[in-house]
């Protein structure tokens, strides 16, 4: 149980286009749903956390209108990448967690913007 | 502020040797302790994670953990080493309010 999947797991687009990415909870309501940013060799730095059906909790110094996050449901949440530019290429990792349970990670999403 | 370290960038062991991977924290409160590795382009496969109790901590693919509160430390252990135990090992805590704070990550290099 407790599985995670993101989609798509990579992703390629050109500067000024938007890209969605999906988080899905499998096999559990996830009440709230983390997303995170990872550069190359570096560790996972948390963006913003969603609560289902309100607005997303936005880290400092992560643009609110450059990464929009819906939690529209129990188990979905989707992050925008807008006008996507090459120094937002990274790979992004979605957690999702159960009421009082600890987070389960996505497989994550590897974003190239060229 | 809480933080999670990961002292070392790189750990080098040969294949059947004893592996560590160190970590230590500063969170406040009873925080949860979990290692989590990465393989390339993947996301974090879950190992072991401490919450209460023993402080030795066993997960998967025969990895352990010990916790020792005095020196807030969570190191990773492993008795015998493979080739493919080589990977991106990260230390994370959770504190009260179910929000993760992450190493940065010590890359595990397991030679033949």
């Amino acid at each position: 149980g407790a599985v995670v999947s993101q989609h798509p797991s990579w992703v390629i687009c050109k500067s000024g286009t938007s890209v969605k990415i999906e988080c899905r909870s499998l096999d559990f309501q996830a009440t709230t749903m983390f997303w995170y940013r990872q550069f190359p060799k570096q560790s996972l730095m948390l963006m913003a956390t969603s609560n289902e059906g309100s607005k997303a909790t936005y880290e400092q110094g992560v643009e609110k209108d450059k990464f929009l996050i819906n939690h529209a449901s129990l188990t979905l949440s989707t992050l925008t990448v807008t006008s996507a530019h090459p120094e937002d290429s990274s790979f992004y990792i979605c957690s999702a967690s159960p009421v009082d349970e600890t987070q389960y990670f996505g497989p994550g999403t590897r974003l190239l913007v060229l | 502020a809480q933080s999670v370290a990961q002292p070392e960038d790189q750990v080098n062991v040969a294949e059947g040797n004893p592996l560590t991977v160190k970590c230590t924290y500063s969170v406040s409160g009873n925080p949860y302790l979990f290692w989590y590795v990465q393989y390339p382009n993947r996301g974090l496969q879950f190992l072991l994670k401490y919450i209460t109790g023993d402080n030795l901590v066993k997960g998967s693919y025969g990895f352990e953990a010990e916790f020792n509160k005095s020196q807030t430390s969570f190191h990773l252990k492993k008795p015998s080493a493979l080739v493919s135990d080589s990977a991106l090992y990260f230390c994370a805590v959770e504190n009260n309010f179910n929000k993760f704070y992450f190493g940065s990550g010590t890359k595990l290099n397991v030679k033949p």
